[in-house]
């Protein structure tokens, strides 16, 4: 049974570039979150997406970022115009259902974007 | 909103010892803490997790207790052997989201 995949595992980007960040749950489940982990930090909660939905965004910095959940395909976080302090770690996690957000949330191996 | 302390932020200890790392959190509706372990360059994997209606988990060398009324949760891990070095990081649920302790890098020498 895979886990959760992520790619790319690596992405380079120069200042003012786009990066896409792309994450497959793993089977069966409908949920997926992203966190952003900066160097010697703990993980930042950023969106919490289901097919189709953005249910909570609030850890979205409100420009130049933004994520989807298409009902096929992988999800999609997405940073415009990339800046120096947009380079970190980002990891997809998903879980089989929300009762309350007691789910167990299983994660990705990261995508690392460097900005230049 | 949850906010998530731990300590200690870094742990040495030597091999067949115990550690022990220690989690307090803001939110009294938290029910849900999962511990994660993180390798070099790899995504965080669970390792044991709790809920408010338990106050004590094992499962083999790891266990997690929970007292909800202080609001703080600790791991322990016995026998210590080289390869539980990693970082380790607490998380206590929100409606939507884990929020994450700053982790803990054990080190274990042999």
């Amino acid at each position: 049974n895979a886990g959760v995949m992520q790619n790319p595992r690596h992405l380079v980007r120069r200042r003012g570039q786009e990066a896409r960040l792309r994450c497959s749950p793993m089977k069966g489940h409908s949920h997926v979150y992203w966190y952003r982990q900066l160097p010697e930090e703990g993980l930042k909660f950023m969106v919490y997406l289901q097919k189709e939905n953005i249910i909570d965004e609030s850890g979205m910095p409100k420009e130049r970022f933004s994520a989807e959940f298409p009902k096929e395909g992988p999800s999609i976080l997405r940073i415009q115009q990339v800046v120096r302090g947009d380079s970190a770690a980002y990891f997809c996690a998903s879980s089989l259902l929300q009762r309350g957000s007691t789910d167990t949330q299983y994660f990705g191996p990261g995508t690392r974007l460097t900005v230049l | 909103g949850e906010n998530v302390e731990q300590h200690p932020s870094t742990l040495s200890v030597q091999e067949g010892d115990s550690a022990v790392i220690k989690c307090t959190y803001s939110d009294s509706a938290s029910n849900y803490f999962p511990w994660y372990k993180q390798e070099l360059g790899k995504g965080p994997q669970l390792i044991i997790d709790i809920r408010s209606n338990v106050g004590e988990k094992k499962d083999q060398r790891i266990a997690v207790t929970l007292n909800k009324t202080a609001k703080h949760f600790s791991l322990h891990i016995t026998e210590t052997q080289p390869e539980d070095s990693a970082v380790y990081f607490c998380a206590a649920s929100t409606k939507t989201a884990l929020i994450f302790g700053k982790g803990t890098t054990l080190s274990v020498s042999s």
